[in-house]
């Protein structure tokens, strides 16, 4: 079935440190996959996309790695810092679909 | 300019009860999402529209569940004869197309928390 799921449910991170959030997802025909980030009590905010014909991009102190043998996906954040603490998720879809299926999100903490 | 809009922000209601939550997208977006968030879960898609095609009303979850966008702007969000397991945080997204065009980014509301006693 189709499916986004998250590895850890909790990362901790002391600041300035890099973050990595991994998250696998079992629908080999999704062809496009996002990053959203989540603050307390806001809506999703879009970080970055990659499509399936990429196997990486690069964002202002984020990037996102797309392994389509394993299906997996990572968002890599460079120099963590306090206001990059939130729950982030990733979202597929597949072509001609105009439905996002969500992870159930990883919780970010940073601490000094 | 200015977000995608929700009203209201919460709203507790009683076991039995309708309520209606309200969605004003970016101007300009053709498309628009609603998705419900439980407590320490993911996005869940509800509906979705695109300008004036039928929507996509896959995800709702029972026939108590309904929404309209009139005009092509404001949508509402109306669940029937509310249960408990319907307490969550109801998201609205708009994005200027549906689909993988160019722009399809979504952009979100701040949702409405919704909570059934």
């Amino acid at each position: 079935g189709e499916s986004v799921g998250l590895h850890l449910p909790t990362l901790s991170v002391q600041e300035g440190d890099n973050s990595i959030i991994n998250c696998a997802y079992s629908n080999s025909a999704s062809d496009y996959f996002i990053w959203y980030k989540q603050e307390s009590g806001k809506g999703p905010q879009f970080i970055i996309d990659i499509r399936s014909n990429m196997d990486k991009r690069q964002g202002q102190r984020v990037t996102v790695l797309l392994n389509k043998t394993v299906k997996h996906l990572s968002l890599q954040i460079a120099a963590t810092q306090p206001g990059d603490s939130a729950v982030y998720f990733c979202a597929e879809t597949f072509y001609n679909t105009d439905k996002l299926i969500f992870g159930t999100g990883t919780r970010l903490q940073v601490f000094p | 300019g200015a977000g995608v809009s929700q009203s209201p922000s919460n709203k507790v209601t009683e076991k039995g009860k309708d309520v209606e939550l309200r969605c004003d997208p970016i101007s300009g977006h053709t498309a628009l999402y609603w998705y419900r968030q439980s407590l320490g879960q993911g996005l869940e898609f509800l509906i979705y529209f695109q300008g004036n095609s039928a929507p996509d009303k896959s995800g709702l979850p029972s026939d108590r569940f309904s929404a309209e966008r009139t005009g092509g702007s404001v949508s509402t969000l109306t669940i029937q004869r509310t249960q408990q397991e319907d307490s969550a945080v109801y998201l609205c997204a708009s994005s200027l197309e549906g689909g993988l065009a160019l722009n399809y980014e979504q952009y979100f509301g701040p949702g409405t928390r919704l909570t059934v006693t």
